[in-house]
C-alpha cells in the first residue's frame, strides 16, 4: 500500500460526457502527479501540482484539467470524452525524497463507450 | 523531443541475472529512475541515479552514464515474483518521461 488513494476504481461513461477523478496523496507529500496509461501509449505524464500550484505540465489535452485543493487532494477533470480517452489514470505523490521517488495510487480505470 | 528507449521483452530463468538497458534523450536531464509494475498493479519505485555510477539496493542495482545517455537496471538472483514490466523514467525540463517498458518473464 503506497498510501496514495484514488477514487473511483472503475468508471464507465459515454462519449461526450465529463468525469472527475480524485486523488489523495500520502501524508506529508505536497506534490501530486497525474499519468495516463494506455496499451499503445504507455505511461504519459499529464500534470504536476505542488502545494496547490501547477508545477509542471506534460501531454495534457485541453479537454483535461486538474487542480489541487488546500487539503492537498487533487482532482483530474476529463470532459468531452472520446473513445481514445479510455485508459488507466494514475495519481502519484512524493518527489520530496533525495531519490525523487513517486508513490503511485492504485489507479482509476476509465472506459468510454 | 524527449524519449527513452528500452527493450520490449526479456526472458530469464530463476536464479539468473538480467540487465535491462535504457537509453534516453531529454533536455534538462535530472536523473534516471526505475519502476516495476506487475500486471493490473501500479508502478512502484525501485531506484534512482542522479550521478554516474552504480546504486545497489538488495538484489537490484541501477547504473547511469550521463556521457553516454545510458542506464541499466540489473536484477540478480531472479525470482518468479520478479516477472513484471520495468520502466525507466527521466525528468526532462518540465516533463516526466517514461520509457515504453520492458516485460520481464522469469521461467522456472
Amino acid at each position: 500500500d503506497s498510501g496514495v488513494t484514488q477514487t473511483p476504481k472503475h468508471l464507465i461513461t459515454a462519449t461526450g460526457q465529463r468525469v472527475t477523478l480524485r486523488c489523495s496523496p500520502r501524508s506529508g507529500d505536497l506534490s501530486v502527479y497525474w499519468y495516463q496509461q494506455s496499451l499503445d501509449q504507455g505511461l504519459q505524464f499529464l500534470i504536476q501540482y505542488y502545494n496547490g500550484e501547477e508545477r509542471a505540465k506534460g501531454n495534457i489535452l485541453e479537454r483535461f484539467s486538474a487542480q489541487q485543493f488546500p487539503d492537498l487532494h487533487s482532482e483530474l477533470n476529463l470532459s468531452s470524452l472520446e473513445l481514445g480517452d479510455s485508459a488507466l489514470y494514475f495519481c502519484a505523490s512524493g518527489g520530496r525524497g533525495s531519490h525523487n521517488e513517486q508513490f503511485f495510487g492504485p489507479g482509476t480505470r476509465l472506459t468510454v463507450l | 523531443g524527449q524519449s527513452l528507449e528500452q527493450p520490449s521483452e526479456v526472458t530469464a530463468v530463476e536464479g539468473a541475472i538480467v540487465q535491462i538497458n535504457c537509453t534516453y534523450q531529454t533536455s534538462g536531464f535530472y536523473g534516471l529512475s526505475w519502476y516495476q509494475q506487475h500486471d493490473g498493479g501500479a508502478p512502484t519505485f525501485l531506484s534512482y541515479n542522479a550521478l554516474d555510477g552504480l546504486e545497489e539496493t538488495g538484489r537490484f542495482s541501477s547504473f547511469l552514464s550521463r556521457s553516454d545517455s545510458y542506464g541499466y537496471l540489473l536484477l540478480q538472483e531472479l525470482q518468479m515474483k520478479d516477472s513484471a514490466s520495468y520502466f525507466c523514467a527521466a525528468r526532462g525540463g518540465q516533463n516526466f518521461v517514461f520509457g515504453p517498458g520492458t516485460r520481464l518473464s522469469v521461467l522456472p
